[in-house]
């Protein structure tokens, strides 16, 4: 089963509006990644946080994670309309090398 | 970084047919795990293949189904037996994982009619 569940489903945004996506999951994690996938291509992976990170930054990216609370966020700032994609969180299996792939957040982002 | 060449982009099949999708990577790696994406869904892990042993795969996967070969350490190949339209999707490999990043091949979207 999946372990990640993501919020929201979709998401519409103007061009220049922050977008925030987070991600729950349900088991101890060794790292958690975000990924972006361009109508239904290969994925590109954003960032990579490790479960004793709280905070990450990558250009206009912003992941936050929160053990406690087993949830991590990912904030895109002033978004363009090619950040339009949709967006995935991924956790580690742990001891394995296998990700666990969340539901995912459709984000659009209107010119 | 991987870079992963995965071909055939598309193809559409006919019921009853197979499928084989080919991944190679510009460099060796250990795993290569194979993921199916059906449409408007998230990524679903098939199988962990290793060069010279038989491949792992997730419960719901049979080998029967999606026969996988892993002849070295740069390429693999996943095949799609007896396809029926549920098995239309994308299929992507992937490189990498643990505690660092994975790379993805661009994906092999199949439609079965």
């Amino acid at each position: 089963s999946q372990q990640g569940e993501e919020d929201p489903q979709a998401l519409s945004i103007q061009e220049g509006e922050n977008a925030t996506m987070n991600c729950s999951y349900k088991t101890s994690i060794n790292n958690l990644q975000w990924y972006r996938q361009n109508s239904g291509r290969g994925l590109v992976h954003l960032i990579l946080i490790r479960s004793n990170e709280r905070e990450k930054h990558s250009g206009r990216l912003r992941v936050t994670l929160d053990t406690s609370k087993k949830s991590s966020s990912l904030l895109i700032t002033a978004s363009r309309a090619a950040d339009t994609a949709s967006y995935f969180c991924a956790t580690d299996r742990s001891g394995t090398y296998k990700y666990i792939f969340g539901t995912g957040t459709r984000l659009k982002v209107l010119a | 970084s991987a870079v992963i060449s995965q071909k055939p982009s598309r193809d559409i099949c006919q019921r009853g047919t197979s499928l084989t999708i080919q991944c190679q990577v510009d460099s060796q790696v250990t795993m290569m795990f194979w993921y199916r994406q059906q449409p408007g869904q998230s990524l679903t892990l098939i199988a962990t293949a290793n060069q010279g042993s038989e491949a792992t795969y997730e419960s719901g996967f049979v080998i029967d189904k999606f026969p996988i070969s892993r002849p070295n350490l740069t390429f693999s190949t996943l095949t799609v037996s007896n396809m029926s339209p549920e098995d239309s999707s994308i299929y992507l490999c992937s490189v990498g994982g643990g505690s660092t990043e994975a790379f993805f091949g661009q994906g092999t979207r199949l439609t079965v009619v």
